[in-house]
């Protein structure tokens, strides 16, 4: 059974701190690594995709990949209230059926 | 207006009844997929479509079924619903070109309840 884990938190940081988000992987073989973002009662918004390994920024969000030690973690610099959500990551196996298996997701608090 | 709706947005039904979920998207998108939510346990794919003529179980496929009328149209029916059935359901697409096929997006959802 191929698991991706996370820490269902919540994890409280005050504004403007750096959150970091962290997942685990179980397929060895897994080559593509999605982070959502979803509001509560709402549906799940693609923020990022990270392929290699090492760090991709977009604006206050950073992916980092570590396909060796399977962790996949997503930071959020000068975090805001706004950015309070359950953030899923997502892990595309090595598989060929194009599936995306999701971990139970990390609920963040931003404290004003 | 959204790129992948969903209707109805909210279901309350009773056990027993056949019930169908619809979603339509304007994205383009070939490939289109059925999850369903619930606390702690995440996203869990039901079915997915690459075309209309191609359609594949997920996980949790029991009890479910399908139908993709069209490229735009991928529809979920629950043949005889049972309380834990009750759910948020998420329709789901993404683009067959390389490098984004892997990039997923979601319609607004549908909270069913089966009383």
């Amino acid at each position: 059974q191929k698991e991706v884990e996370q820490n269902s938190g919540p994890l409280s940081v005050p504004e403007g701190a750096i959150a970091s988000l962290n997942c685990t992987y179980s397929d060895r073989g897994s080559q593509s690594f999605f982070w959502y973002r979803q509001y509560s009662g709402k549906s799940p918004e693609l923020i990022m995709s990270i392929y290699s390994n090492g760090d991709k920024e977009d604006g206050r969000f950073t992916a980092q990949l570590n396909k060796a030690s399977q962790y996949v973690s997503l930071l959020i610099r000068d975090s805001q209230p706004s950015d309070s959500a359950t953030y899923l990551c997502a892990v595309k196996g090595e598989d060929s059926s194009y599936k995306l298996i999701f971990g139970s997701g990390t609920r963040l608090l931003v404290r004003p | 207006d959204a790129d992948v709706t969903q209707t109805p947005r909210n279901r309350i039904t009773k056990t027993g009844k056949r019930i169908m979920l619809e979603c339509s998207q304007t994205k383009g998108h070939d490939r289109m997929y059925w999850y369903r939510q619930d606390p702690g346990l995440g996203l869990r794919l039901i079915y997915y479509s690459f075309d209309v003529k191609d359609i594949n179980k997920g996980e949790i496929s029991d009890g479910y079924s399908v139908s993709r009328q069209a490229q735009a149209k991928f529809s979920l029916s629950l043949e005889s619903a049972i309380p834990n059935q009750t759910a948020l359901y998420f329709c789901a697409t993404s683009d067959s070109f390389p490098g984004r096929i892997y990039e997923q997006y979601f319609g607004p959802g549908t909270r069913l309840t089966v009383t």
